[in-house]
């Protein structure tokens, strides 16, 4: 799974300000995805991306931002942090659709302050 | 939209007894059923899917069986291992073909 980064790996900030998650894969995968993860309510999925330059909401978008100028890049941008946004944040890809595998980075953990 | 519950939220067996991990979702028309692993610290990785075109699908000591009348798949793991301690997601596809997650089983193996 080396195919799959993230940076950073762990990410203490301050309250209103931005913020912004790398995510990077090797394999060409046409679908990434940002999820966030926390106790007790599972994955929850914030953005995905269906190719460069596509880009759609999930279940809990509100707070982020997400861009994909280049394939292999999805970086997730918190525009002004807040607490309830302290989470552990995976980034995933697949090769077509939301169905083929999903094949996760190690995971951000984000503590808001 | 698509809803997935998933029990029990902790379950505890002896190392060589099985465990069952049980998922209901909500959308008749999804058709994607996979199984991810989480170790502690870890990524969450698949172990085994199915698709609602088929009733059961087997792989060595894990298996997952599909119900589409009820709405609801389950993991089977037999001859638990100490490997096998680890967190289980279930999840389901919607209509955008994404993926609704459960909750998440912590599996304990008591040696």
């Amino acid at each position: 799974d080396a195919g799959i980064t993230q940076s950073p790996r762990y990410k203490i900030t301050e309250t209103g300000r931005q913020v912004t998650l790398m995510c990077h894969q090797t394999w060409s995968h046409s679908y990434m995805f940002w999820y966030r993860q926390d106790l007790g309510h599972g994955l929850r999925l914030i953005y995905y991306s269906a190719a460069a330059d596509i880009t759609d909401k999930g279940e809990v978008p509100d707070g982020y931002v997400v861009s994909r100028s280049k394939t292999e890049n999805f970086p997730l941008t918190l525009e002004s942090a807040t607490r309830s946004q302290t989470s552990v944040y995976f980034c995933a890809s697949s090769h077509r659709v939301g169905t083929d595998t999903q094949y996760f980075g190690p995971g951000t953990r984000l503590t808001v302050l | 939209g698509e809803n997935v519950e998933q029990h029990p939220s902790t379950l505890s067996v002896q190392e060589g007894d099985s465990a069952v991990i049980k998922c209901t979702y909500s959308d008749s028309a999804s058709n994607y059923f996979p199984w991810y692993k989480q170790e502690l610290g870890k990524r969450p990785q698949l172990i085994i899917d199915i698709r609602s075109n088929v009733g059961e699908k087997k792989d060595q000591r894990i298996a997952v069986t599909l119900n589409k009348t009820a709405k609801h798949f389950s993991l089977h793991i037999t001859e638990t291992q100490p490997e096998d301690s680890a967190v289980y997601f279930c999840a389901a596809s919607d209509s955008n073909y994404q993926l609704i997650w459960g909750a998440g089983t912590k599996l304990i193996i008591k040696p």
